[in-house]
């Protein structure tokens, strides 16, 4: 049973606009949220994070939105740039003193010059 | 420089062969894990570690071992490995910022 679910497996993005990553979660228990980035040859790397208390977190260029009631959440770049393009893994964590991370299959973004 | 270091990076084995990736980390972080990465299946938890001596199965541990028996080391075990173990595999150590941090990966083939 996935329990993090990214239902795109890909998407392609002018440079320069909206990139949006969605991620979808089942259970209601999950109360941390982390997207992570995946370039080939590399390991994943934190991008930004969000709790359940928050409804939005914003980096940069980059804001993560959070819906409790739809248990959807989602990862807004503006604007994308060309070295965005990688995968992008959606995770959720079960309550402050878990340590264990679900992750989602991911999404591969191209940013298209 | 805060490093998660896994070797070896790349390995070719052949069905059998017991293999041990090795995972070091220089963060002083208690909770180490192993993830595994493949196709259309994202990241999959292998074991975890809480803590030295402290380790418990992920959500695919068949297969693997692992032990813990210094705060900075948390190898992994393949005592016979099998194709279906081909695959990508991450260390990650837990920061105390709440993400995990992880290593650059070590693809593994098994003939």
């Amino acid at each position: 049973d996935q329990q993090v679910k990214q239902n795109s497996p890909s998407l392609s993005v002018q440079e320069g606009r909206i990139s949006i990553l969605n991620c979808d979660y089942t259970n209601s228990m999950f109360d941390y949220f982390l997207w992570y980035k995946k370039y080939p040859a590399e390991g994943p790397t934190f991008l930004i994070s969000i709790s359940s208390i928050k409804d939005k977190n914003e980096d940069g260029r980059f804001t993560v939105f959070l819906n409790k009631s739809a248990k959807h959440l989602s990862l807004h770049i503006v604007p994308s740039q060309p070295g965005d393009s990688a995968v992008y893994f959606c995770a959720a964590r079960v309550g402050a003193g878990s340590y264990q991370l679900t992750f989602g299959k991911g999404t591969k973004l191209s940013v298209i010059p | 420089e805060a490093q998660v270091t896994q070797n070896p990076r790349y390995l070719i084995t052949v069905t059998g062969k017991k293999l041990t990736v090795t995972c070091s980390q220089n963060m002083n972080h208690e909770y180490m894990s192993w993830y595994r990465q493949d196709p259309g299946l994202g990241l999959r938890q292998i074991y975890y570690s809480m803590n030295v001596e402290v380790t418990d199965k992920g959500d695919v541990p068949e297969g693997y071992k692992v032990s813990r028996k210094e705060k900075r080391n948390f190898p992994l075990i393949l005592e016979s490995p099998s194709p279906n173990q081909t695959s990508l595999y991450f260390c990650a150590s837990w920061r105390v910022t709440g993400e995990l941090f992880f290593g650059e990966g070590s693809r593994l083939t098994v003939l």
